[in-house]
């Protein structure tokens, strides 16, 4: 079935280090793909999405390319901050279909 | 707009006991679900709307009813609580034919 791997955490860093958080995916055709973020305490807010192969999806400096090939759709930032600090959900939503499916999350910790 | 509510934030229940979480939306969405989420598991689908008077069955949705008598509300019920009902429960509701799902806050619920 369809699914949504992502790399465990914690990731930590410090401030304006590189960022890179892996997700790959299996699904047939050509889901949509997303980045939703958690902040501590709160709902998810989607950060940033693409919705066929080689698009990119980019929202306050993250940044992540749908890449058929490789089932992949990496998540990067060039220069992490502080308020950076939350839990990453990568998720997709198949062809013909409407529910979203979570990967089981990544928590980024970014050190003064 | 409000956007997605969601009511109690916080709840402790004994075993056996039931109670039902509430979840509002203001944006005239079609869509709504209800998610779980789990350390390290990241957000599993329990049940799901289409509309008013149509709702199905996600990927864990034993020991949970829901019902859609109005396009602004999807309550979801816990008949008798179980301490693997311990968890966060997130509401979200999209428009159909939009990709970007909208989150509650979160319940936190706590079953002993």
């Amino acid at each position: 079935g369809d699914s949504v791997t992502q790399m465990e955490g914690p990731v930590t860093l410090s401030e304006e280090a590189f960022l890179t958080i892996n997700c790959t995916y299996t699904a047939t055709g050509y889901p949509s793909l997303f980045w939703y973020v958690q902040y501590p305490g709160e709902g998810l807010q989607l950060l940033l999405k693409a919705t066929k192969a080689d698009d990119k999806g980019s929202n306050k400096g993250f940044e992540a390319t749908y890449r058929k090939e490789t089932t992949s759709f990496h998540l990067e930032k060039g220069s992490v901050q502080v308020s950076d600090s939350a839990v990453y959900f990568c998720a997709l939503i198949p062809d013909s279909s409407y529910k979203l499916i979570f990967g089981s999350g990544t928590r980024l910790l970014v050190r003064p | 707009n409000a956007g997605v509510t969601q009511t109690p934030k916080f709840q402790v229940l004994k075993t056996g006991q039931s109670m039902t979480l509430q979840c509002a939306q203001d944006m005239n969405h079609e869509y709504m679900s209800w998610y779980r989420q789990d350390p390290g598991m990241g957000l599993r689908l329990i049940h799901y709307s289409v509309g008013a008077g149509i709702t199905d069955q996600g990927e864990v949705p034993n020991g949970y009813n829901v019902s859609r008598s109005t396009t602004e509300d999807f309550p979801l019920r816990l008949l008798s609580a179980a301490p693997s009902q311990t968890s966060v429960y997130f509401c979200a509701s999209r428009l159909t034919g939009e990709d970007e799902q909208y989150f509650g806050p979160g319940t936190r619920l706590t079953v002993t």
